[in-house]
């Protein structure tokens, strides 16, 4: 079984300051590990994604997320946000042993950036 | 380009009451599944799919029931309403691979008085 733990609820910050969000998961099988955001009314949007390789992943709109495995961790950066970046992030796991992708989701953080 | 269209975006029902939230997809994605979000434990996997005619349980299954006799559809029904069934119910496609990334709709708001 698998678990995501995401400890901050709500993260503010102002804007073009830099920000993380913090993420740590536990599984007895190795896991793909994603971040998702969902602005207001509406669905999940994939940010980012650690599959294999190199273990820093980059979004297109300036997001990084590091998998540090023996600290069982997926932390999500920004060295400078904007309010547009008001959202909820969501980390999540899916085990790599079930050919389909079985998402298991933290409790999400709501990133609240104001002027 | 339409994706995962859920439908309908709000209902009010009263406990005990019966409904369906449709789900329909467009990209031939085999794997469908449903989640519900609450306030405080982020998304739980209700029950999923992983082509037509095959259906499985997730983590919170209990007072929902699935079917799925085409690719493109994967209706979830409450058979009796309950209080505890007020949420917001997201349904999500995606390709075979647990590498590839899952398409949500928009959701649907759902409260059970």
């Amino acid at each position: 079984a698998q678990s995501v733990t995401q400890l901050d609820s709500q993260v503010p910050v102002f804007e073009e300051a830099p920000v993380e969000l913090r993420c740590n998961y536990s599984s007895s099988v190795s896991v793909y590990l994603f971040w998702y955001v969902q602005y207001p009314n509406q669905g999940l949007q994939l940010l980012l994604k650690y599959l294999s390789g190199s273990t820093l992943v980059e979004s297109i709109n300036g997001f990084e997320a590091e998998f540090n495995k023996s600290q069982t961790s997926f932390h999500l950066r920004k060295p400078s946000v904007h309010i547009s970046d008001t959202a909820e992030y969501f980390c999540a796991v899916s085990p790599m042993n079930t050919g389909f992708q079985k998402l298991v989701f933290g409790t999400g953080t709501r990133l609240l950036v104001s002027p | 380009n339409a994706g995962v269209t859920q439908t309908p975006k709000f209902q009010v029902l009263k406990t005990g009451q019966s409904m369906t939230l449709q789900c329909a997809q467009d990209m031939n994605h085999e794997y469908m599944s449903w989640y519900r979000q609450d306030p405080g434990m982020g998304l739980r996997l209700i029950h999923y799919s992983v082509g037509a005619g095959i259906t499985d349980q997730g983590e919170v299954p209990n007072g929902y029931n699935v079917s799925r006799s085409t690719t493109e559809d994967f209706p979830l029904r409450l058979l009796s309403a309950a209080p505890s069934q007020t949420s917001v119910y997201f349904c999500a496609s995606s390709s075979t691979g647990g590498n590839q990334p899952q398409h949500f709709g928009d959701g649907t708001r759902l409260s059970i008085l």
